[in-house]
């Protein structure tokens, strides 16, 4: 049964602490990203990595780090650095970068103690 | 002015209604478009895919998409209860590295 994995559902990050999501995907896609989704404000992209070992930053990667060393994990540490970390965090996969569709995971909410 | 714009509602209409969602975009290049649909707290999942202009029929759900308007829409009728949730538009000019573009969303309540 292919898919989306995301870990955990509900995550809590303590002041100055780093944490790290978790992102699986059995599908062979070539392309994977991260987005953060606030009420109101739709998706926003923190990164994203169209083959293994290479990822580029998307629009709000300040506090954010990423490392794509197989093709089907996509994992992403929230940094103590980024200050407002409270949000819905999705993962998504496309079958490569020609404008196909994308696929997402069930997402993390991240929630700061 | 934002590339995609999409009201975010929210959007409330009897059991039964025929429903119509839009998208305005202003990239003439993009050639994709989807329609996502979010349940609360959940991950959007695919509802359908165009490409280019035209129509796209899918149970009770039509996909429109006018180019020379740069305008989308998302039809559904007979709507349910079920069909209650955050509805997505997403694009994409295709191009290698080319990444989407999604709308806010519009939030839709089908009430019983």
């Amino acid at each position: 049964d292919g898919g989306i994995t995301q870990s955990p559902k509900y995550l809590f990050r303590k002041e100055g602490q780093n944490v790290t999501l978790s992102c699986e995907q059995n599908l062979n896609h070539d392309a994977m990203y991260w987005y953060r989704q606030d009420p109101g404000q739709g998706l926003r992209l923190i990164y994203y990595s169209q083959i293994v070992n290479d990822f580029q930053k998307g629009d709000i990667a300040e506090g954010y780090s990423v490392s794509r060393e197989k093709k089907e994990s996509f994992p992403l540490t929230v940094t103590s650095a980024q200050k407002n970390p409270t949000a819905f965090y999705l993962c998504a996969s496309r079958q490569d970068n020609t404008g196909k569709t994308q696929y997402f995971g069930p997402g993390t909410r991240l929630l700061v103690l | 002015q934002k590339e995609v714009e999409q009201d975010p509602g929210p959007l409330s209409v009897p059991e039964g209604a025929i429903v119509s969602l839009n998208c305005t975009y202003s990239n003439s290049a993009f050639q994709y478009f989807m329609w996502y649909r979010q349940y609360s707290r959940k991950g959007p999942e695919l509802l359908m895919y165009t490409y280019s202009s035209g129509n796209k029929e899918d149970g009770r759900f039509t996909a429109q998409v006018d180019k020379s308007s740069k305008y989308i829409s998302l039809f559904i009728r007979d709507s349910q209860p079920s069909d209650s949730a955050t509805y997505l538009c997403a694009m994409s000019a295709g191009n290698y590295g080319q990444n989407f573009v999604f709308g806010p969303g519009t939030r839709l309540s089908v009430l019983p």
